[in-house]
């Protein structure tokens, strides 16, 4: 069965920089456009970055756009968010998300979330 | 960027009733377009795509149509376990891809 297991949260202060990572299985990681959507506290879901399958194309939210990048690793079955410059209002759960497809469509299997904190 | 309304923001119903979400998009996405459930503490997990497609293994009772600027969600008959938030999803025009504001279900 299809698994997302999301690491690398945790607290940091406002400045500073923190790589999540997404271990997949049980699809066919490359053949598939993958996504990090984020969850305030309280709040509703904000889609936050799309990579194509094979890493061709990105996309990224005007909020974040130039501070996080993401990344895969198709032969780790991977996928990656290096977030820098971290602001108090990127405080979220991070999920990673499958697409349906090799671009973005929807979000047909959710990991179970990291939580990054950016407080002083 | 293409908005998403959703209405209402919060619903008080009971079990068996038959409810009704909207969710009206700023311009047309065609039929380019999801709804989720999240529960508490969970990620969310897709119920319908394209518009009106029910995802497998989700039950019969819910229910999803529209297309262009206007789509709803129904759920035939409530069940305990549908009490949740509820989100919409266009995907027709991104960056970015964009939700909707959320409709929380609640035991009335």
């Amino acid at each position: 069965q299809v698994q997302l297991v999301e690491s690398g949260g945790g607290v940091v202060q406002p400045g500073g920089s923190l790589r999540l990572s997404c271990a997949a299985s049980g699809f066919t990681f490359s053949s598939y456009g993958m996504h990090w959507v984020r969850q305030a506290p309280g709040k509703g879901l904000e889609w936050v970055a799309f990579i194509r399958y094979d890493g061709s194309n990105k996309y990224y939210a005007d909020s974040v756009k130039g501070r996080f990048t993401i990344s895969r690793d198709n032969s780790k079955n991977t996928l990656y968010l290096q977030m820098n410059s971290l602001r108090a209002e990127d405080t979220a759960v991070y999920y990673c998300a499958k697409d349906r497809d090799i671009v973005a469509t929807i979000f047909d299997y959710w990991g179970q979330g990291t939580l990054v904190t950016v407080s002083s | 960027a293409i908005q998403l309304t959703q209405s209402p923001s919060s619903l008080s119903a009971s079990v068996g009733d038959r409810v009704t979400i909207t969710c009206r998009a700023s311009q047309g996405i065609s039929s380019a377009l999801a709804w989720y459930q999240q529960k508490p503490g969970k990620a969310p997990k897709l119920l319908i795509y394209d518009a009106s497609s029910l995802e497998s293994g989700v039950p019969s009772r819910f229910s999803g149509s529209g297309s262009g600027t206007d789509f709803t969600l129904t759920i035939s008959s409530l069940q305990p376990e549908d009490f949740a938030t509820y989100y919409c999803q266009q995907f027709n025009s991104y960056p970015p891809i964009t939700f909707g504001q959320g409709t929380r279900l609640e035991i009335k």
